[in-house]
C-alpha cells in the first residue's frame, strides 16, 4: 500500500500570504496525484488532478507541482475562503490512498 | 450538471447490514468508474471501494474486504454499497464519487452510517 504523508499537519497563515502544502508518497506514483479541499460540513472538492491540472472552476491562485514521490500544492495569495483542510490522493496503485490532511488556519 | 445523491444511511447495530445507494445524473453513468469514500467523525478521508464503468472490475480497501460489496445498475444510473457485518469503526459519512482513477471530480453530499447498539 502506498502511504501518502502530508506536511505540515497545520499551517497558520494570514490572508494574502502564500501557502505551500506538501505530499510525499512512499514510492513513485508518477503524476497520479490529486488534491482536494474540504470545508466543515461539506463534501471534498477536487482542486488539482494529475499533479498539476486545475479542475473546472478552480481559481488560478491554486497550482500543483511534482512527480514521482514529492508533490506540492501552492496557493499564491490566500483568500478568506481558502482556510480549510486539504487532502492529497494517489491514483497509481490499488488500494487508492489519501494523505492524513493539512489544516490551513487563519493566523 | 453532475449530481450524485446518496441514500440508505442510518443507525444499525453491530453485526447488522445496510445498503447505500447513489443516484447519478448529468453524465453518461455507464462510461464512468465510480467509488465510495468515507470519513469517520473528526477524521480524514478513507477510500473504501471502486468499480469500473461496466461493473466488471471492483476494488476494496483491506478494512472492508469480504464485508462490503460494490455494484452498479447502469440501467438505473445507480451505484450501490452493500455493507454486511458492520462494526463500530465503520461509523462514518459515506460519499459517492465519480471516477475510479484516483481523481474524483464530483462528490455526493454524503450519507451518515452509525453502527451502535
Amino acid at each position: 500500500e502506498i502511504v501518502l504523508t502530508q506536511s505540515p499537519a497545520t499551517l497558520s497563515l494570514s490572508p494574502g500570504e502564500r501557502a505551500t502544502l506538501s505530499c510525499r508518497a512512499s514510492q513513485s506514483i508518477s503524476s497520479y496525484l490529486a488534491w482536494y479541499q474540504q470545508k466543515p460540513g461539506q463534501a471534498p472538492r477536487l482542486l488539482i488532478y494529475d499533479a498539476s491540472n486545475r479542475a473546472t472552476g478552480i481559481p488560478a491562485r491554486f497550482s500543483g507541482s511534482g512527480s514521482g514521490t514529492d508533490f506540492t500544492l501552492t496557493i499564491s495569495s490566500l483568500e478568506p475562503e481558502d482556510f480549510a483542510v486539504y487532502y492529497c490522493q494517489q491514483g497509481s496503485n490499488w488500494p487508492r490512498t489519501f494523505g492524513q490532511g493539512t489544516k490551513l488556519e487563519i493566523k | 450538471e453532475v449530481q450524485l445523491l446518496e441514500s440508505g444511511g442510518g443507525l444499525v447495530q453491530p453485526g447488522g447490514s445496510l445498503r447505500l445507494a447513489c443516484a447519478a445524473s448529468g453524465f453518461t453513468f455507464s462510461s464512468n468508474g465510480m467509488g465510495w469514500v468515507r470519513q469517520a467523525p473528526g477524521k480524514g478521508l478513507e477510500w473504501v471501494s471502486s468499480i469500473s464503468g461496466s461493473g466488471d472490475d471492483t476494488y476494496y480497501a483491506d478494512s472492508v474486504k469480504g464485508r462490503f460489496t460494490i455494484s452498479r445498475d447502469n440501467s438505473k444510473n445507480t451505484l450501490y454499497l452493500q455493507m454486511n457485518n458492520l462494526r463500530a469503526e465503520d461509523t462514518a459519512i459515506y460519499y459517492c464519487a465519480k471516477g475510479n482513477s484516483g481523481t474524483h471530480h464530483y462528490w455526493g453530499q454524503g450519507a451518515l452510517v452509525t453502527v451502535s447498539s
